[in-house]
């Protein structure tokens, strides 16, 4: 079992760059999350997929971000334009059905400068 | 709004020692609950869970006893090893009626020194 799998694992850019994230849930799982992490807010819900779909984008921050789903096995985290605000661990979970457990995936680290 | 809410931010225990992290939660209508552990440079890890309907739960050297009078959670590791260093963060689960998520606490920093 190769567990969540994110992609890149480190991305720095500059203010103004689009920056697409990217993750593989494990197979079989059908709802997929998006979290970011900072040490100020600590692990934010930004969205999540249930079958491909999305079912609450409440914590998605501003219309700078975009998430996608379009097959269940692949999702991307779309951030257009980037701000340094948006420095962050962006980690990426998976859920099989009936389950309340969510496996994580090691995170991308993003630096806007 | 309802948060989920850690008393401590940093405990530090000595190696063989038993710990115990706390978490306090406010919405009663929470079902469940997960303790999960996060080390440096990774994504949190599942440890424990226990349902709304339970208040004790046992797993290999960790056990989390739930209060609902109280709404209080804690997570408790027997002989703490210099492993188990890491930042540990319990989690609510909600039906909002169309879905089921999870909320987490802002975590509780384990440092095991010898």
């Amino acid at each position: 079992d190769a567990g969540v799998i994110q992609s890149p694992r480190h991305e720095v850019t500059e203010m103004g760059q689009e920056v697409t994230l990217r993750c593989k849930p494990i197979s079989g799982h059908n709802s997929l999350f998006w979290y970011r992490q900072t040490m100020m807010r600590g692990l934010e819900l930004l969205i999540y997929f249930n079958n491909n779909v999305p079912i609450d984008d409440s914590g998605m921050p501003e219309d700078r971000f975009s998430a996608k789903m379009p097959n269940a096995s692949f999702s991307t985290l779309k951030i257009q334009p980037s701000e340094p605000r948006d420095s962050a661990v962006y980690f990426c979970a998976s859920r099989p059905e009936g389950s309340y457990e969510q496996y994580f995936g090691p995170g991308t680290r993003l630096t806007v400068t | 709004g309802e948060n989920v809410g850690l008393h401590l931010p940093t405990l530090s225990v000595q190696e063989g020692d038993n710990s115990i992290i706390n978490c306090a939660y406010s919405n009663s209508a929470s079902d469940y609950f997960i303790w999960y552990k996060q080390e440096s440079g990774k994504g949190p890890q599942f440890i424990i869970d226990i349902r709304s309907n339970m208040d004790k739960r046992q797993g290999q050297r960790v056990t989390v006893l739930l209060n609902k009078t109280v709404k209080h959670l804690s997570l408790q590791i027997a002989a703490t090893q210099p492993g188990d260093s890491a930042v540990y963060f319990c989690a609510e689960n909600i039906w909002t009626g169309t879905a089921s998520k999870l909320t987490f606490g802002t975590g509780t920093r384990l440092q095991v020194t010898l």
